[in-house]
């Protein structure tokens, strides 16, 4: 079974407006984290934001948000005022458990920020 | 910050010949890296486990044979792919969890990745 899933392979979004990429995440687990990875066309993988299972409050990285949805086992990326330098593919991933920092990542998704 | 430095970035090798990629943590200790394997346009997939001084945990369907991993020091930790072929070719990326407690993001840090083209 897909433990992460990233319905949009691809999204567009102008310069300085807002984009949403969507995550759901399957598990059992009550303890696990989700990840949001930045991967530009060089391969390097960027942490943008992390949110634990137990964070009561949303987290917020500078321009990035994670829209997180417990109930629905969502974990939305929320990236605000689009910069040119996004354009990349955004993976989300989770772990599951505690201590053990094994990743599981979606398929990912292409922004393109266009001017 | 904490820095995992992974070499050599791009590697060309002849099909049949073995090649060695790096991936080092610069100012901590890891005493556990991991290793995946991203083909082109698609999502990471985890190959393995390094556990420093003991064996290296693979996953379903990847071959310990094939793709060597040594965890010698607290700091390195290499992947063999030997006997490689074309079908290996793909981008290899470590990533390493500094010992600094807590779970939180920013406690994972990735290599930059290696891409290995099999000729």
């Amino acid at each position: 079974a897909q433990k992460i899933t990233q319905t949009q392979p691809g999204m567009f979004v102008q310069e300085k407006e807002a984009v949403t990429l969507d995550c759901t995440y399957d598990t059992s687990d009550q303890s696990y984290g989700l990840f949001w990875y930045k991967q530009p066309s060089s391969g390097e993988m960027i942490f943008l934001i992390y949110q634990g299972s137990y964070d009561e409050q949303n987290a917020t990285e500078g321009r990035y948000s994670l829209n997180f949805q417990k109930a629905r086992k969502s974990a939305n990326l929320v990236i605000s005022a689009s910069q040119l330098g996004d354009s990349a593919m955004y993976f989300c991933a989770m772990r599951e458990g505690r201590g053990f920092q094994k990743l599981v990542f979606g398929t990912g998704t292409r922004l393109l920020v266009s001017p | 910050g904490a820095v995992v430095s992974q070499h050599p970035s791009r590697v060309i090798c002849k099909s049949g010949t073995s090649v060695k990629i790096e991936c080092r943590s610069l100012d901590f200790q890891a005493t556990t890296m991991f290793w995946y394997r991203q083909f082109p346009k698609q999502s990471l997939m985890l190959m393995a486990t390094s556990n420093e001084g003991s064996k290296a945990t693979y996953e379903q369907g990847v071959e310990k044979d094939k793709f060597l991993i040594n965890h010698a020091s607290l700091t390195l930790s290499t992947l063999t792919v030997t006997s490689a072929h074309p079908e290996d070719s793909s981008f290899y990326i470590c990533s390493a969890r500094a010992p600094n407690g807590g779970i939180s993001g920013n406690t994972i840090y990735f290599g930059e990745g290696s891409w290995l083209t099999v000729v």
